[in-house]
């Protein structure tokens, strides 16, 4: 099955710093999401982002299908930007969400 | 925008009993899912249910374990005789179709004792 790697595993910011998360996949994909899982457990998803580029206030995401990776950019980090980001794709052949390991955050103030 | 929801939030029981989370999906989504995340590990996949049928299921997903959508609008999976090791945050997700985006429950942290 494909594979789904996310570097780093953690990272540790000031606040206010920018930071970028990249998620490696092995196989074509017809779906990617970023994820953040909040310190009470919850999925909030991010974005919805097989191709290009999209951007939400101070998050913006990139995928490179062709070359199998996408990036995660967050500007001015907070605190309530700490925890877990989760890439998740879709391969081509299946109809399921496969989970990265994660980058887990700390941002602190 | 619209919600999964998921219920109860939290639940504990004793090994051995039987234990039943509820999922309502978004109304017009037609795939749906459970997904397990035991504490500190990354989040697996348990099964998907399309057109009133399994059409997917992970190696986890043993005789233990059952889905099903009763109602039309209810989602719900069932252990039937829990282990320790079934200890996990659980969570129910929805899509709409083959080129949409999942969207995920807030999940039920069950608790085996």
């Amino acid at each position: 099955g494909i594979q789904v790697e996310q570097s780093p595993p953690d990272l540790i910011l000031q606040e206010g710093a920018n930071s970028t998360l990249r998620c490696n996949f092995s196989d074509s994909v017809n779906n990617l999401q970023w994820f953040h899982q909040n310190p009470w457990g919850q999925l909030i998803n991010l974005f919805y982002i097989p191709s290009g580029t999209k951007q939400n206030g101070r998050l913006s995401a990139t995928t490179v299908a062709t070359e199998r990776y996408s990036l995660l950019y967050i500007s001015s980090s907070q605190t309530t930007d700490s925890g877990v980001y989760f890439c998740a794709v879709e391969e081509d052949s299946s109809y399921k969400l496969i989970f990265g390991s994660g980058t887990r955050l700390l941002v602190r103030p | 925008e619209p919600e999964v929801t998921q219920t109860p939030s939290h639940q504990v029981t004793q090994m051995g009993q039987e234990v039943i989370l509820r999922c309502v999906p978004i109304s017009n989504h037609l795939y749906f899912y459970w997904y397990r995340q035991i504490l500190g590990q990354k989040v697996e996949f348990l099964v998907s249910f399309y057109n009133n049928e399994i059409s997917e299921k992970s190696e986890i997903f043993d005789d233990q374990f059952s889905v099903e959508r009763p109602d039309g609008s209810n989602f719900t999976l069932k252990i039937r005789s829990t282990k320790l090791e079934d200890s996990a945050m659980y969570f129910c997700a929805s899509k709409r179709g083959t080129n949409s985006g999942y969207t995920f429950g807030s999940g039920t942290r069950l608790t085996v004792v």
